[in-house]
């Protein structure tokens, strides 16, 4: 267990819904991103955040994806009007800042498919 | 573009023996790369960290090298036990805080 936690672990959901994951990262750390991973493949980057500023979004983040770190701590990924290319694994991880490269840790992922 | 690479082929080993994992990066020099463990269902957890300056680094029975010159790092695991099995990725900053990972490679160690 790094400390990352994220929750549903597991979403099932039909096509056009909408579905949130939340992730709670090391509580002092102040960057927190969201990586999508699929079958056979490493994870992808989405977007991070430095305390509440969302600092990069990737070109795979498209119009129906929004994240948001309100107070600093906790995020959520949202994702609306789901399609079944979305269907994957969506990992949290965060990091503490520290001048040069930094550790980042991972939650266990939420694994989404959208039926 | 700028491509870090991995044999998606998955590696059979005996216990008992060394794997070697092999990445390769093309059209870039990366000042840093990353070495995870990835458990099924479950997040990468970060090994090593090798700088481009670093021949070779270890911890316990893991071992990463960094050849600039083949533009490849190679992954050893010594006296591997079935416990090690595991995906293996390969990964680089791409910013100071981006990362851009590999397709990973499976390792399956046989008792």
């Amino acid at each position: 267990d790094t400390g990352v936690s994220q929750d549903p672990r597991h979403k099932i959901t039909k096509r056009g819904q909408n579905v949130t994951f939340r992730c709670d990262p090391i509580s002092e750390h102040n960057r927190l991103y969201w990586y999508r991973q699929t079958l056979g493949q490493g994870p992808e980057f989405l977007t991070y955040f430095q305390n509440e500023a969302q600092l990069e979004k990737s070109r795979l983040l498209s119009d129906r994806f929004s994240a948001e770190r309100p107070k600093g701590s906790f995020s959520t990924l949202e994702i609306q009007r789901t399609e079944q290319g979305d269907s994957a694994m969506y990992l949290c991880a965060s990091s503490l800042t520290s001048g040069g490269q930094e550790t980042q840790y991972f939650g266990p992922g939420t694994r989404l498919l959208v039926l | 573009s700028q491509k870090i690479e991995q044999n998606s082929e998955a590696l059979n080993i005996q216990e008992g023996k060394t794997a070697t994992l092999t990445c390769n990066y093309t059209n870039y020099s990366p000042a840093y790369l990353q070495w995870y463990r990835q458990d099924p269902g479950r997040g990468p957890v970060f090994l090593l960290l090798i700088r481009e300056n670093e021949k070779e680094k270890r911890k316990e029975r893991l071992k990463v090298t960094f050849d600039t010159t083949l533009k490849q790092s190679l992954f050893h695991i010594t006296a591997s036990q079935p416990a090690d099995s595991a995906t293996y990725l390969c990964a680089r900053y791409s910013s100071a805080s981006k990362i851009i990972f590999g397709s990973g490679t499976r390792l399956s160690i046989r008792p």
